[in-house]
């Protein structure tokens, strides 16, 4: 039961233009979310998050917005650099059924 | 900042044996804490979520007698990966919900298990 989903395995655009990383939940229960980014064989690193009581939050490069009626959260990373290549993971909270949930992950890769 | 610290980071065992793995919560009292487990190219699979003086919770699919989960104390919760089979090496990662509501999760720096 995929209760997070992001169903684009991968993502490569070029270096200055912006990625856009998309992520789908159906818990209507979540009420924060997050993101990571991930580099192999390390424990994800926190990049931005969103309570659900917003619908954008942004910090430097990345923007992430949060549609909830549509069940819909993207992370918004503008310029892209090639430093930014890496799997980003995100991640649905329900603070009161103490219950997280990732999604299945996207890998960004930025050309030079 | 709150820090999970998690160790080892790596461990190579025969097949047959238990490794214990510990994921500590550093500054902050964690009564709950989550144990997941990545394969290769795929996403972080959530085992069990260990509650602090009770039985951890599993999710489906996980064998509960294979992966023995501890959660003795506020600031710690053990993994215990037993009669290992080379199908269980992996990337093990612990995370505890952070102290205050909002704030983002935090995550143990993983643990490289190989099973030969």
């Amino acid at each position: 039961d995929q209760q997070v989903k992001q169903n684009s395995p991968s993502l490569s655009v070029q270096e200055g233009r912006i990625s856009i990383l998309n992520c789908d939940y159906t818990n209507s229960m979540f009420d924060y979310f997050l993101w990571y980014k991930k580099y192999p064989a390390e424990g994800p690193t926190f990049l931005i998050s969103i309570s659900s009581i917003k619908d954008k939050n942004e910090d430097g490069r990345f923007t992430v917005f949060l549609n909830k009626s549509a069940k819909h959260l993207s992370l918004h990373i503008v310029p892209s650099q090639p430093g930014d290549s890496a799997v980003y993971f995100c991640a649905a909270i329900s603070y009161n059924n103490n219950d997280m949930r990732f999604g299945a992950g996207t890998r960004l890769t930025v050309k030079p | 900042g709150a820090v999970v610290s998690q160790h080892p980071s790596r461990v190579i065992c025969k097949s047959g044996t238990s490794v214990k793995i510990e994921c500590r919560s550093l500054d902050f009292q964690a009564t709950t804490m989550f144990w997941y487990r990545q394969f290769p190219k795929q996403s972080l699979m959530l085992m069990a979520t260990s509650n602090e003086g009770s039985k951890a919770t599993y999710e489906q699919g996980v064998e509960k007698d294979k992966f023995l989960i501890n959660h003795a104390s506020l600031t710690l919760s053990t993994l215990t990966v037993t009669s290992a089979h080379p199908e269980d090496s992996s990337f093990y990662i612990c995370s505890a919900p952070p102290p205050r509501y909002n704030s983002p999760l935090h995550f143990g720096n993983g643990t490289r298990l190989t099973v030969t």
